[in-house]
């Protein structure tokens, strides 16, 4: 069975300090890794993803991550943190389209929910 | 085009009222997922739809009925619920694609059980 675990749960940071969320999963086979965020209110918005390749991925508003097969981690990073960051962060885990159309779970972490102060 | 769109945004009903929340996507994806989502918690997988046919049901109580009418549409016709069933109802639709593809999110219907 497919499973993320999200270690942060509550993370409050400065404006401009820097940013890791941790993700771990677990998955037999090639895997798909998304970072997800929620605004308050809003819906739920791609961060950015990792299929193959190139094992650091970057993403929208300065975001990235890094896929280490090894760990099975998939951790997020930010250099440097703005007010409107703040938000729920959710890493999520699913199968490849090619194996199978599309009818697998996409499995949510628990999410992070990360307050950035002024 | 890159919208899910659910309708709709909010909805009210009574423990013996029937309704139905409606799901449409107009990116050629062909498979498209139900997930539940409570207050500060991750969305909870209900159902997941593949060219139109249910290949997944999370072991969903039966007062929740799924229906995928053509590749565009996702209905999910309630009745019955409990008041423990207020929540976010998020519809989201994936691919196909070359490789590998992401899901896009509605903004959800807010569901209130009285």
């Amino acid at each position: 069975a497919q499973s993320v675990s999200q270690h942060n749960h509550h993370v409050i940071l400065s404006e401009a300090a820097s940013l890791e969320l941790g993700c771990n999963y677990s998955y037999g086979g090639t895997v798909n890794l998304f970072w997800y965020v929620q605004y308050p209110g809003q819906h739920l918005q791609l961060l950015l993803k990792y299929f193959s390749g190139d094992p650091l991925v970057k993403g929208i508003k300065g975001f990235e991550a890094e896929f280490i097969k090894s760990k099975f981690s998939f951790n997020l990073r930010k250099p440097s943190v703005q007010w409107s960051d703040t938000a729920e962060y959710f890493c999520a885990v699913g199968g490849p389209w090619r194996l199978t159309g599309g009818g697998n779970k996409l499995t949510f972490g628990t999410g992070t929910q990360l307050k950035v102060e002024l | 085009d890159t919208e899910v769109t659910q309708t709709p945004k909010h909805l009210v009903m009574g423990m013996t009222n029937k309704k139905s929340l409606k799901c449409e996507q107009h990116m050629g994806h062909r498979a498209m997922y139900w997930y539940k989502q409570k207050a500060k918690k991750p969305p909870e997988l209900m159902f997941v739809y593949s060219y139109e046919k249910l290949s997944i049901n999370e072991s969903v109580p039966s007062r929740f009925s799924p229906e995928c009418p053509n590749s565009s549409l996702l209905n999910l016709h309630l009745h019955a619920l409990q008041p423990e069933d207020s929540a976010l109802y998020l519809c989201a639709s994936r691919g196909p694609g070359e490789e590998n593809t992401e899901a896009f999110f509605g903004q959800g219907t807010r569901l209130t059980v009285v």
